[in-house]
């Protein structure tokens, strides 16, 4: 069984660079969710979709963040331009509708110069 | 505004002991909890959960305990094991927004031989 896709794996890139993120999701999850991890403020909530719609963003910290779900397979979280505050692991979680737990990838390690 | 807090970051316990990790949260929407363990590089995984009609949820060497009128649960493992050496978090969820998991900011436990 695949699960919860993310590439990729680490991206190092200098402040002021668009960073695309990406995931994929466990086939058959109708759920999927972005989150960011950081030392200060652990796991936090960015956006989730249910059915490739987006429900909630109240967590996106600000314009430069954006994220779409083009199909039920793949999703993209974009940063524009990034800044050294952005680095953090960002996690993708998918889920099928109505019922817990959250699967989650491994992970993106994010680190900008 | 830290709605599920994990006092402890961390914890050591030696091999065969018994691991109580704590979690406190303030909001009491909050009906539906769970327990994630995380290994370095990788996501979080799913390990337990339980709903607030319960009290004690048991899997295995993993037991969740919930107190609702002091808003704490606990997860206990026994007997402790060092593979179980991570990072475990504690996460929330209220009916009605199933979908938004909040976390803790996690608790890691130490388990020595």
């Amino acid at each position: 069984d695949a699960g919860v896709i993310q590439s990729p794996r680490h991206e190092v890139t200098e402040m002021g660079q668009e960073v695309t993120l990406r995931c994929k999701p466990i086939s058959g999850h109708n759920s999927l969710f972005w989150y960011r991890q950081t030392m200060m403020r652990g796991l936090e909530l960015l956006i989730y979709f249910n059915n490739n719609v987006p429900i909630d963003d109240s967590g996106m910290p600000e314009d430069r963040f954006s994220a779409k779900m083009p199909n039920a397979s793949f999703s993209t979280l974009k940063i524009q331009p990034s800044e050294p505050r952005d680095s953090a692991v960002y996690f993708c979680a998918s889920r099928p509708t109505g019922s817990q737990p959250q699967h989650f990838g491994d992970g993106t390690r994010l680190s900008i110069l | 505004d830290q709605q599920v807090k994990q006092n402890s970051p961390s914890l050591s316990v030696q091999e065969g002991r018994i691991s109580i990790l704590n979690c406190d949260y303030t909001n009491s929407m909050f009906d539906y909890f769970l327990w994630y363990k995380k290994y370095p590089a990788e996501g979080p995984t799913f390990l337990i959960s339980i709903s607030s009609i319960k009290d004690k949820n048991e899997d295995g060497r993993f037991t969740v305990f919930l107190n609702k009128s002091a808003k704490h649960l606990s997860l206990h493992i026994v007997p402790s094991q060092p593979g179980d050496s991570a990072v475990y978090f504690c996460a929330a969820s209220a009916t009605g927004t199933a979908s938004k998991l909040t976390f803790g900011t996690g608790t890691r436990l130490q388990v020595t031989l």
